[in-house]
């Protein structure tokens, strides 16, 4: 089955600076790659994501970027506020398509931003 | 979250009693899931529904079964639980174009 693993654990930069946290995925079949936010004593929550065909997405300041040969993906976050702590996942899905398959995700451990004012 | 919510928030029960745990949506979407999340382990998938009455395992299903006999309702029980059970729960849903809305969860220990 799938398996993903995420880098850094934990990850403290200062506030303005840049984050990049990043991930691999085992599953050449895995077509659909979402990120999440957790804060504390939260659900995750979709942040942004991205589909196999296609190589970068962007959101204001964040921005995610896949590449299938090596199969990773990563998120940057650029000019990063004390509002962005969270705990952040990856996840990757090869069950996903449209028509409603059953998108089971399986994520990355988590990695924990601290964004030092 | 807006359209799902979970019950009961926190839940402290004894070692080899059943405990069951439920997720409610009001979106009408056909999936639902259940996680665990744990130090280390991120969220690991315990179970699935795809439709009503159709539930499949997920990567850590032993010890845990599920039912779902409305759309809007999908159960989590613990047969008989255990230490190893003590973890935050999260249920999810989605329409099945991709992104899931996760529940707020329930943390449960078992002592």
């Amino acid at each position: 089955g799938e398996n993903v693993e995420q880098h850094p654990s934990t990850l403290s930069v200062q506030e303005g600076d840049s984050a990049v946290i990043k991930c691999t995925y085992s599953d050449s079949a895995s077509n659909y790659f979402p990120w999440y936010k957790q804060e504390l004593g939260k659900g995750p929550q979709l942040i942004i994501d991205i589909r196999s065909n296609v190589g970068e997405k962007k959101d204001q300041r964040i921005a995610v970027t896949l590449n299938k040969t090596a199969k990773h993906f990563s998120l940057h976050i650029t000019e990063t506020q004390p509002e962005d702590s969270a705990v952040y996942f990856c996840a990757a899905s090869s069950g996903w398509n449209y028509g409603g398959a059953t998108n089971k995700l399986i994520f990355g451990t988590g990695t924990l931003l601290a964004v030092q004012p | 979250d807006a359209g799902i919510t979970q019950s009961p928030r926190h839940k402290v029960t004894e070692t080899g009693t059943p405990v069951t745990l439920r997720c409610h949506q009001t979106e009408n979407h056909r999936y639902m899931y259940w996680y665990r999340q744990d130090p280390g382990h991120g969220l690991r998938l315990i179970h699935y529904s795809y439709g009503v009455k159709d539930t499949d395992k997920g990567e850590v299903s032993d010890g845990y079964s599920v039912s779902r006999s409305k759309t809007e309702d999908f159960l989590l029980t613990l047969e008989s639980a255990t230490s190893s059970q003590t973890s935050v729960y999260f249920c999810a849903i989605s329409s099945g174009g991709g992104g899931y809305t996760f529940g707020s969860g329930t943390r449960l220990t078992v002592v």
